[in-house]
């Protein structure tokens, strides 16, 4: 059973245009990642958000987790085609750390 | 900077075989992870392990064992491959069972079963 839906699974823009990607769950986290993969890689982490409402910001990526800790978004400001690639949400459950993955976002910036 | 190496980038194997994926980290990580990644689905979890010569089940561990046998070694086993475990298979390792640091990925074996 899934538990983090991710939204949406593909998103094709053109450069210097915004978008948000989702993360949703109706469990708790006690902290999410989101890791960014490009192809013949493995998974590479961008940011670990931990507090309920914690907003980072990582050049022009902005993440949130949602007070509740439920929920989190990734969002581009002004993406350019080194942005492309596949974008995955991980809940970490309890204090286990093992995660639990969304279906990921493969985003594809045309220049 | 942590380096996860799996041994094969490209497998392809026959209905029946066993199979062994194999991955290595350096950095003294206490766990190891492995998962298998399909479209649409993004990565779930087949095993992982936090000790050497322990393992746990993850959420799909049913057609797989695993083995470590030594620290920095976790290797996949598929005990009689079926088309379905058709696959990219990733190895991953972290020092921090809390979770809050980072898992570290091998770049991955694309597994396919014929």
């Amino acid at each position: 059973t899934q538990l983090l839906e991710q939204s949406p699974q593909f998103l094709s823009i053109q450069e210097g245009e915004n978008l948000t990607v989702y993360c949703n769950s109706s469990s708790v986290f006690s902290s999410l990642q989101w890791y960014r993969q490009e192809p013949g890689e493995g998974p590479v982490l961008l940011v670990t958000v931990v507090t309920g409402g914690e907003v980072k910001k990582l050049k022009r990526l902005t993440f949130q987790f949602g007070d509740a800790r439920k929920d989190s978004s990734l969002h581009i400001t002004a993406a350019q085609p080194g942005d492309t690639g596949l974008y995955l949400c991980a809940g970490v459950r309890g204090n286990t750390g093992k995660l639990i993955f969304g279906q990921g976002t493969t985003l594809q910036v045309k220049p | 900077d942590v380096k996860v190496t799996q041994s094969s980038r490209y497998l392809v194997k026959r209905t029946g075989e066993k199979v062994f994926l194999e991955c290595v980290q350096d950095m003294d990580h206490e766990n190891m992870f492995w998962y298998r990644q399909d479209p649409g689905l993004g990565l779930r979890l087949i095993y992982f392990s936090y000790d050497v010569k322990m393992k746990e089940k993850g959420d799909i561990p049913e057609g797989y064992s695993v083995s470590r046998e030594k620290k920095e070694r976790f290797s996949l086993i598929l005990e009689s491959a079926s088309t379905n475990q058709t696959s990219m298979y990733l190895c991953a390792s972290s020092g921090d069972r809390g979770g809050n640091q980072p898992q570290h990925f091998g770049d991955g074996t694309r597994l396919s079963i014929l």
